[in-house]
């Protein structure tokens, strides 16, 4: 299995909180994905990074930010946690972006 | 914008036989599809990549064909096992935005 890492597994928070949730790789991939899933409406793409310091927006990245400062971690930030982010995130990694991706374990997020 | 279409949402198969499991995807300039299985509570685990270039993968029980001009991709899995219930989820890949399907939940009778 690809070496990711989420953490924390679970989470409970209140809305109006900050919260970050962090993916670790061991693999030296270049491409890092955060994924939400939601019943309903399936994964969708957050946002993803194609190096340190290079990100870019998916598909609902509206309330999130991320940062990749190293090429192993790649953090997910809800600035201010609403009840619609309640949902379980996961972590994917890719040597490129032809390339097969990898998904960690997943995060579960209740904002109450 | 890319649309990823599986059908049907959950498929009941009695043990030892084959299956198809079936992908629709709105724009044939994708770069690859891949498909995944994710059991209950767990991530996704990849089971096969198919390159745009290429038209079906195979990896032991388990072959994946893909056709960009009918916009189609097909899971094809021999001599089902209970070990086989899972989601299936399917995922189309363009301009670095991957777009998953919502996935077949598929039940292996005993």
């Amino acid at each position: 299995d690809a070496g990711i890492t989420q953490s924390p597994r679970h989470k409970v928070t209140e809305t109006g909180t900050p919260v970050t949730l962090r993916c670790h790789q061991t693999e030296n991939h270049r491409y890092m994905y955060w994924y939400r899933q939601d019943p309903g409406h399936g994964l969708r793409l957050i946002h993803y990074s194609y190096g340190v310091k290079d990100t870019d927006k998916g598909e609902v990245s509206d309330g999130y930010s991320v940062s990749r400062s190293k090429t192993e971690d790649f953090l997910l930030t809800l600035e201010s946690a609403t009840s619609s982010q309640t949902s379980v995130y996961f972590c994917a990694i890719s040597e490129s972006n032809l390339a097969e991706q990898f998904f960690g374990p997943g995060t579960r997020l209740t904002v109450l | 914008k890319q649309e990823v279409t599986q059908i049907p949402a959950a498929l009941s198969v009695p043990e030892g036989e084959n299956l198809v499991l079936n992908c629709s995807f709105t724009d044939s300039a994708i770069y690859n599809l891949q498909w995944f299985r994710q059991d209950p509570g767990k991530g996704l685990t990849s089971l096969l990549l198919i390159q745009s270039s290429q038209r079906e993968q195979t990896s032991g029980r388990l072959n994946a064909s893909l056709d960009k001009s009918s916009g189609r991709s097909t899971l094809y899995i021999a001599a089902s096992q209970p070990g086989d219930s899972a989601t299936y989820l399917c995922a189309g890949n363009r301009d670095d935005k991957i777009i998953f399907g919502k996935g077949t939940r598929l039940h292996i009778l005993p």
